[in-house]
């Protein structure tokens, strides 16, 4: 059975500041891995895709990158902004046609100004 | 274009009770899939349809049903509402299921209050 951890749970870092969000899964037999940001109350805006052949992903100042034999991926914010405020979860899937996302429980992050 | 809609936005009912959510996916995606998500945790999966057939359930019980129309919109029913149904259902569409690189597009959810 898929297992999604993010690590941290919750991250709080001033205005300005590079980060580093971290998704490992326990098993590397991955179709791709989504990264979504969720504000409080809302829906997923999904950040970035990376298929299982591809290493990383970047959208501005954004980037994605993925270890699929080790099971991890990591979400970089470069030059992080208030804006930035929310949840992020990650999410695996594991068949081509079976749409089924298994989620991490997210890392909650607040940029202060 | 209008992303993934869904009604109503909120929505409180008594134990016992039945609901339907509705969901209309992103004009000319044909798969619909909808997720629960309890506060705190990560969405699960729920059902997967395409072309109007189930594609797959998680692990929930006979109490969920859903159905896709031809226009690919989607209802999810849930039967005996429990306490424990509160949650926020989401909605997902995609392009198709084959498409390479094609992702899941999320709606706002129904926020689903049991009393």
């Amino acid at each position: 059975k898929q297992e999604v951890t993010q690590i941290p749970a919750a991250l709080s870092v001033p205005e300005g500041e590079n980060l580093v969000l971290n998704c490992s899964f326990t098993d590397s037999a991955i179709y791709n891995l989504q990264w979504f940001r969720q504000d409080p109350g809302k829906g997923l805006t999904s950040l970035l895709l990376i298929q299982s052949s591809q290493r990383e992903q970047t959208s501005g100042r954004l980037n994605a990158s993925l270890d699929k034999s080790s099971g991890r991926s990591t979400l970089y914010i470069a030059a992080s902004q208030p804006g930035d405020s929310a949840t992020y979860l990650c999410a695996v899937r594991r068949d081509t046609g079976f749409q089924k996302l298994v989620f991490g429980t997210g890392t909650r992050l607040l940029v202060s100004p | 274009d209008a992303g993934v809609t869904q009604s109503p936005t909120h929505l409180i009912k008594t134990r016992g009770q039945h609901v339907t959510l509705r969901c209309s996916p992103i004009s000319g995606h044909k798969s619909v899939s909808w997720y629960q998500q309890v506060l705190g945790q990560g969405p699960q999966f729920i059902f997967q349809y395409y072309e109007k057939e189930e594609r797959g359930r998680g692990n929930f019980p006979d109490r969920f049903s859903a159905r896709q129309f031809p226009n690919y919109s989607s209802e999810l029913n849930v039967n005996a509402l429990l306490l424990g149904d509160s949650a926020l259902y989401l909605c997902a569409s995609s392009l198709t299921e084959w498409v390479i690189g094609s992702p899941l597009h999320f709606g706002n959810g129904t926020r689903l209050t049991v009393t």
